[in-house]
């Protein structure tokens, strides 16, 4: 079974640390995505891959890098974790030559900043 | 501007009547249109999608959407809903401007009751 994993379900963080969330899929897909889900605000795009080494920003990258040295991880970065950074994350991924085919989520991470 | 909407951010329904969750869109050309479902604390599944061909769509789970180009909404039904539906639906819309992304709406909760 196709699958992106997000290493995890739950995080709880203090303001300031700096914050790794990882994403891995399975499926050999070019396009990775990160979002972040907030009640009333739906899924907002924060960066997104189109290839190894390759990044572009989102609609709302402030206070986020991401990282992609390898095809199959995207890692999402909180510089400087903030509690409006309290969030569920999405991780998604897409092929280029399917991409008719929508998104493959992962599970998401809950991350709490206190 | 490319966008979805989902005009209603919570619907409910009885147990076994039949259910809509709407859509609307606008984009440039032909969409590609998509419904997603989430349960709680996980990331979204896959529901149906319309590329082109028959106007009624079906998918997982008993679900259809209809598209309809003169209205450009991709309303969500089904004939007979069940409690285990209820659930967060987002409706998205592929970006046609030669991006990999999909533009969502803002969800809509669907309940039903028992």
């Amino acid at each position: 079974d196709v699958k992106v994993t997000q290493s995890s379900r739950y995080l709880v963080k203090r303001t300031g640390e700096k914050v790794f969330l990882e994403c891995v899929q399975d499926m050999d897909h070019e396009n990775m995505f990160w979002y972040r889900q907030d009640p009333g605000l739906g899924l907002r795009l924060i960066y997104f891959s189109y290839d190894v080494k390759m990044k572009e920003k989102g609609d709302i990258p402030e206070g986020y890098s991401v990282s992609r040295e390898k095809k199959e991880r995207f890692s999402l970065i909180l510089e400087s974790a903030s509690t409006n950074q309290t969030s569920m994350y999405l991780c998604a991924s897409s092929s280029k030559s399917a991409g008719n085919y929508g998104y493959t989520f992962g599970s998401g991470t809950r991350l709490t900043v206190v | 501007a490319q966008s979805v909407a989902q005009p209603e951010d919570q619907v409910n329904v009885a147990e076994g009547n039949p259910l809509t969750v709407k859509c609307t869109y606008s984009v440039s050309g032909n969409p590609y249109l998509f419904w997603y479902v989430q349960y709680p604390n996980r990331g979204l599944q896959f529901l149906l999608k319309y590329i082109t061909g028959d106007n009624l769509v079906k998918g997982s789970y008993g679900f259809e959407a209809e598209f309809n180009k003169s209205q450009t909404s991709f309303h969500l039904k089904k004939p007979s809903a069940l409690v285990s539906d209820s659930a967060l639906y987002f409706c998205a819309v592929r970006d046609m401007t030669g991006t990999y992304k999909y533009i969502f709406g803002t969800g809509t909760r669907l309940k039903v009751l028992a």
